[in-house]
């Protein structure tokens, strides 16, 4: 059974930095895209970043580039977004979202983590 | 960027009925588009992907067509637990992008 178990998430002020995991398993972890998708309370989904099965290859949505970075730990089967400099607008749940095989749609997305920047 | 418009924003139905909803991208995504629904409290679950492809599980009461910018995700008979919003995406161009969404509601 696939699981993806967020954590990280909480209460930063603005300007810090957060940094979330995502431990996964039940699928072979290095052979899928895998990314994080945000939804602002009560509003729609955001793609935010997404990562190539080996590693190799990022893209990050132009409202977090350079402010996040996204990298995986294939020995460990875990997902990271390194948050810097957050910012108001950042507030939402970030789901981590496993993709369908190289193709960047998500097949399977874990329960989400709540990121809230206020000072 | 491109830009995935959903209509209509909400959708009044009775269960039994059919529903039909519609994703139009600013360009053309191909056939790379794909659906989700997501209920109140939970994650997103992919229904469609590649346009007509339904993913691992998905009833086959819902279909998905189209190509190039316009494309339509279909429940032939609208179930209980199928009241939810529903969102496209797109993986044609970087940045992917997620349309704003089609609340289906019980009419």
């Amino acid at each position: 059974e696939v699981q993806l178990l967020e954590s990280g998430g909480g209460l930063e002020q603005p300007g810090g930095s957060l940094r979330l995991s995502c431990a996964a398993s039940g699928f072979t972890f290095s052979s899928h895209a895998i990314g994080w998708v945000r939804q602002a309370p009560g509003k729609g989904l955001e793609w935010v970043s997404v990562i190539s099965g080996s590693g190799s290859s990022t893209n990050h949505a132009d409202s977090v580039k350079g402010r996040f970075t996204i990298s995986r730990d294939n020995s460990k089967n875990t997902l990271y977004l390194q948050m810097n400099s957050l910012r108001a607008e950042d507030t939402a749940v970030y789901y981590c979202a496993k993709g369908v095989a190289d193709r960047y749609y998500f097949d399977f997305w874990g329960q989400g983590t709540l990121v809230t920047v206020s000072s | 960027e491109i830009v995935l418009t959903q209509s209509p924003a909400t959708l009044s139905l009775s269960p039994g009925e059919r529903a039909t909803l519609s994703c139009r991208a600013s360009q053309s995504v191909s056939r790379y588009l794909a659906w989700y629904q997501q209920k109140p409290g939970q994650a997103p679950r992919l229904l469609i992907y590649d346009a007509s492809n339904r993913a691992t599980g998905i009833p086959a009461r819902f279909s998905g067509s189209g190509s190039v910018t316009d494309f339509t995700l279909t429940i032939s008979s609208l179930e209980p637990e199928d009241f939810a919003v529903y969102y496209c995406q797109q993986r044609g161009n970087w940045p992917l992008t997620f349309g704003q969404g089609t609340k289906v509601e019980i009419k």
